[in-house]
């Protein structure tokens, strides 16, 4: 079964401090990852797509098929990267349905 | 302004009532989710619908029914059958193969 693992649910760090936000998946076919963020009293919105392989606001996300992860990092973390995130898989081809995971709440103290 | 639009932000509901959270785009998005959001469990698929008068059950379909009438509405009903329906509603919407998925912005609903 289709299945999306956030192993934590907090992570707390510093200001400047590198951030890794772990995502691992299961899938026999080809996935289709997003991160998604949500920060406070906001909607949730589009992070990063692994097909782009964009950097937004710092982060970048690398697909590694063979340990099935799609960790999300970012080398300095800010004060207003705080908020929830979540790892997401959609299944290849049509009308995906998009599989959460638990989700991760990022929280940068000054 | 494009997007998707969920009402009521805040609904209440006595126990034994159903009741329906509205979920509209004008983004002429064909498929369209709902999930329910509760806090340690991430996102959950309700269900979704990829054409209109077409729909599937999700993960926790139970207790929940569906319409895809027109392409941008796709209503929400809890029913009293719901064991649980004190959560966080969002619905999304996906243009086929094309970009990531849009969220509103959510109903609330709390069962008193």
């Amino acid at each position: 079964a289709q299945r999306v693992t956030q192993p934590e649910k907090l992570l707390s760090v510093f200001k400047g401090a590198p951030v890794e936000l772990k995502c691992n998946y299961s899938y026999s076919g080809s996935p289709e990852l997003f991160w998604y963020v949500q920060y406070s009293r906001q909607r949730l919105q589009l992070l990063l797509r692994h097909i782009s392989r964009e950097s937004i606001k710092g982060f970048t996300a690398d697909l590694n098929k063979g340990e099935t992860s799609f960790h999300l990092k970012k080398p300095f973390a800010q004060e207003e990267d705080s908020a929830m995130y979540y790892c997401a898989l959609a299944f290849s081809g049509g009308y995906n349905k998009l599989i959460f995971g638990a989700g991760t709440r990022l929280a940068v103290h000054p | 302004d494009g997007g998707i639009t969920q009402s009521p932000k805040y609904l209440f509901r006595k126990e034994g009532q159903n009741v329906t959270l509205s979920c509209e785009q004008n983004l002429n998005h064909d498929a369209m989710y709902w999930y329910r959001q509760d806090p340690g469990q991430g996102l959950r698929l309700i269900y979704y619908s990829q054409i209109v008068n077409d729909f599937q059950k999700g993960d926790i379909a139970e207790g929940y029914s569906v319409s895809r009438e027109k392409k941008e509405s796709f209503p929400l009903t809890v029913t009293s059958a719901q064991k649980n329906p004190t959560a966080f509603y969002l619905c999304a919407s996906r243009l086929r193969e094309l970009g990531g998925y849009t969220f509103g912005s959510g109903t609330r609903l709390t069962v008193v």
